[in-house]
């Protein structure tokens, strides 16, 4: 069966401060992969999305950018973080088969920018 | 823009109700529905998935239906228990979303009391 990892679970970081966020994917293989945030308020906003190691595409310009190294390996990652990037982080997969392709989401990473 | 609204924003009913929960969407250009439960501080489940020349899919106690040409879908619990308390998110796949995109909604938080 396939599982979606995220880590950390929690970060707590000043503004300014660099931001690495990771997804793991394991029981699948040519995974989409998506990062979405979730702040307070607000519905799920889509940030990025892959759909093969290296392919990126960036739905919102903003100072977070993203990385797919490996196939089952997504991260997001920021130079210098702003208050306004507090949020939650969910990762998420698909197989990508057609009208009926499905999201599995990872438990999620609750950032807090102070 | 796609844009989707769920009503209400909260609801709280006692054990054993039936309720619903509505999702309204600007554009019935879409591939497909989905509705999706997220728990306090969790990820996203998917709970079902409509295809847009569906009308409604069942699983256990819960409906979901779809009324594309209004732009409508709803999501019916029968006889509710503590544990279906949670934020239920509705979703749409608009037409040309690349690779699975999906425009989500703010959710409906649901409490249901013992």
């Amino acid at each position: 069966s396939q599982t979606i990892h995220q880590w950390p679970a929690t970060l707590v970081q000043p503004v300014g401060s660099p931001l690495s966020l990771e997804c793991t994917v394991e029981g699948t293989s040519n995974p989409n992969l998506y990062w979405y945030r979730q702040a307070a308020g607000r519905g799920l906003q889509l940030l990025f999305y892959s759909v093969g190691i290296g392919q990126i595409s960036s739905e919102v310009p903003q100072n977070l950018s993203a990385s797919r190294p490996q196939d089952r390996q997504f991260i997001l990652s920021s130079k210098k973080l702003l208050l306004s990037d507090s949020g939650f982080y969910l990762c998420a997969w698909s197989a990508g088969r057609g009208y009926t392709d499905t999201q599995y989401f990872g438990p999620g990473t609750r950032l807090t920018v102070l | 823009k796609q844009e989707v609204t769920q009503i209400p924003a909260a609801l709280s009913v006692p054990e054993g109700e039936n309720l619903v929960l509505n999702c309204s969407f600007t554009d019935s250009a879409i591939y497909n529905l989905q509705w999706f439960r997220q728990d306090p501080g969790k990820g996203l489940t998917s709970l079902l998935l409509i295809q847009s020349s569906q009308r409604e899919q069942t699983s256990g106690r819960l409906n979901a239906s779809l009324d594309k040409s209004s732009g409508r879908s709803t999501l019916y619990i029968a006889a509710s228990q503590p544990g279906d308390s949670a934020t239920y998110l509705c979703a749409v796949r608009p037409f040309g979303s690349g690779y699975s995109t999906l425009t989500f909604g703010k959710g409906t938080m649901l409490l249901v009391s013992p």
